[in-house]
């Protein structure tokens, strides 16, 4: 069965830092990933995918992922964190059964920007 | 932009009802889904529909049905409603694989924050 583990449900950060949130993946097929943000009261929003083209992939908001086969590894980073980053983000990876079309998603972690 | 609509983004019932919960997307996707959302779970499928009149169980069906009469509209019905049921519901849609069979990205509605007394 597919699954993912994000690492750190709480994660802070200052302005500025680098921000990197973790996620490790099982899949029992070629995976397609998924980071998905979510907003204070708000539904999920995505933030980048990976299908096997390119192993950096780059998202909204000036986020990026590396896939790393590996280490089984698809983490989420970006150079500098903004007060407008905190949010909870969610991994995710695409279902190996029923057409691919549902995902299992992570526990999710929550990012603390500090001023 | 796709948009996803759940008809409430606040409701309170009590134990024993059976709750209506309404999603309508306006983009023409196959699929549906439904998720409940508890903290420190992430998001747990309850169900998948992947076409008018289909459905699928997901992780956590138990005392959850859906309905999908029309391919924009997704119902999920709480048939006689608990105090375990109360938390954040989350409903998205999907197109089909690309002609690559690459899967496609969900987009999720604001969600529905349930309770239940």
């Amino acid at each position: 069965a597919q699954s993912v583990t994000q690492l750190g449900s709480h994660v802070s950060v200052s302005e500025g830092a680098l921000v990197l949130l973790r996620c490790n993946y099982s899949s029992s097929v070629p995976p397609y990933l998924f980071w998905y943000v979510q907003y204070p009261n708000q539904g999920l929003q995505l933030l980048l995918k990976y299908t096997s083209a390119a192993t950096l992939v780059k998202g909204i908001n000036g986020f990026e992922a590396e896939f790393k086969k590996s280490e089984t590894s698809f983490h989420l980073t970006k150079p500098s964190a903004h007060m407008s980053d905190a949010a909870e983000y969610f991994c995710a990876v695409r279902g190996d059964s029923g057409g691919y079309q549902k995902v299992t998603f992570g526990t999710g972690t929550k990012l603390q920007v500090i001023p | 932009d796709v948009k996803v609509t759940q008809s409430s983004r606040y409701l309170v019932k009590r134990t024993g009802e059976k709750v209506f919960l309404e999603c309508v997307q306006d983009m023409d996707h196959e699929n549906m889904f439904w998720y409940r959302q508890d903290p420190g779970l992430g998001l747990r499928l309850i169900y998948f529909s992947y076409d008018v009149k289909m459905k699928e169980k997901g992780d956590i069906p138990e005392g959850y049905s859906v309905s999908r009469e029309k391919k924009e509209r997704f119902s999920l019905i709480l048939e006689s409603a608990s105090t375990n049921q109360t938390s954040m519901y989350l409903c998205a849609s999907s197109p089909s694989p690309d002609r690559g069979g690459h899967s496609q990205p969900q987009h999720f509605g604001d969600g529905t924050r349930l309770s239940i007394l």
